[in-house]
């Protein structure tokens, strides 16, 4: 138990609609990093919120954003769906952003995109 | 560029018998962490253990330990007495200073084990 959650666990979207993804860190972790990972491979870094503002980014496009709210919840953004797209969306969030701090994994959303 | 290298797709290990999942990384930082996780089913990361690169000692958790050989840039994740519960994807990961992204973590393709009665 991370005391991280997230929602919806599984969703099935279309091609071009838009997806909001839903986290709840644990109180006092003011960052919170998201990650996609596709079937058979390791996550991937999408990006970094530290007190509510963006401060890393992996490649990813503009379509993919976030928010980081004060009451410790996030929310990832994705819009004009792919295919490709389909993956598990993994939040992460810590205290503070020290390369040996913990990161606390939720279970992840599985979206599929048909 | 960093990235982490995990050879093995699949391990299979008798219960009690102790394995070793294989990882090596390249990074041109000085400083940089070495997480490895394991990934049930369920989807959810677990942290089992962290090597930091100025760590003079080989971290250790229980039945998990981390050989870290930084000559050749290897974190090899031993698993001591296996359980049929450690039956999972495992990933290597690094994390290193992207520019104040601290959280972003470099995974690797991960080591699916299977533990065997």
């Amino acid at each position: 138990e991370t005391g991280v959650t997230q929602s919806p666990t599984h969703l099935i979207k279309t091609r071009g609609q838009q997806v909001t993804l839903r986290c709840s860190s644990q109180s006092g972790h003011n960052t919170v990093s998201w990650y996609q990972q596709a079937l058979g491979q390791g996550p991937q870094f999408i990006f970094q919120y530290y007190r509510e503002e963006e401060n890393g980014r992996g490649n990813f496009p503009p379509r993919f954003s976030g928010l980081q709210f004060p009451n410790y919840s996030s929310e990832l953004n994705v819009n004009a769906l792919e295919l490709d797209d389909s993956a598990l969306y993994l939040c992460a969030s810590s205290f503070g952003d020290t390369l040996a701090g913990e990161l606390f994994f939720g279970e992840g959303s599985r979206l599929t995109v048909l | 560029a960093q990235k982490i290298t995990q050879t093995q797709p699949g391990m299979f290990v008798q219960e009690k018998e102790a394995v070793t999942l294989d990882c090596t990384y390249d990074t041109s930082d000085p400083s940089y962490g070495l997480f490895w996780y394991k990934q049930p089913s369920s989807g959810e990361m677990i942290f089992l253990i962290y090597q930091g690169s100025y760590d003079q000692q080989n971290a250790t958790e229980g039945r998990y330990s981390l050989n870290f050989q930084k000559a050749r840039k290897s974190a090899n994740l031993v698993i001591s007495a296996s359980q049929l519960g450690d039956s999972a994807m495992y990933f290597c990961a690094m994390r290193a200073n992207y520019g104040g992204a601290t959280n972003k973590l470099i995974f690797g393709t991960g080591t699916l084990l299977a533990v065997q009665p």
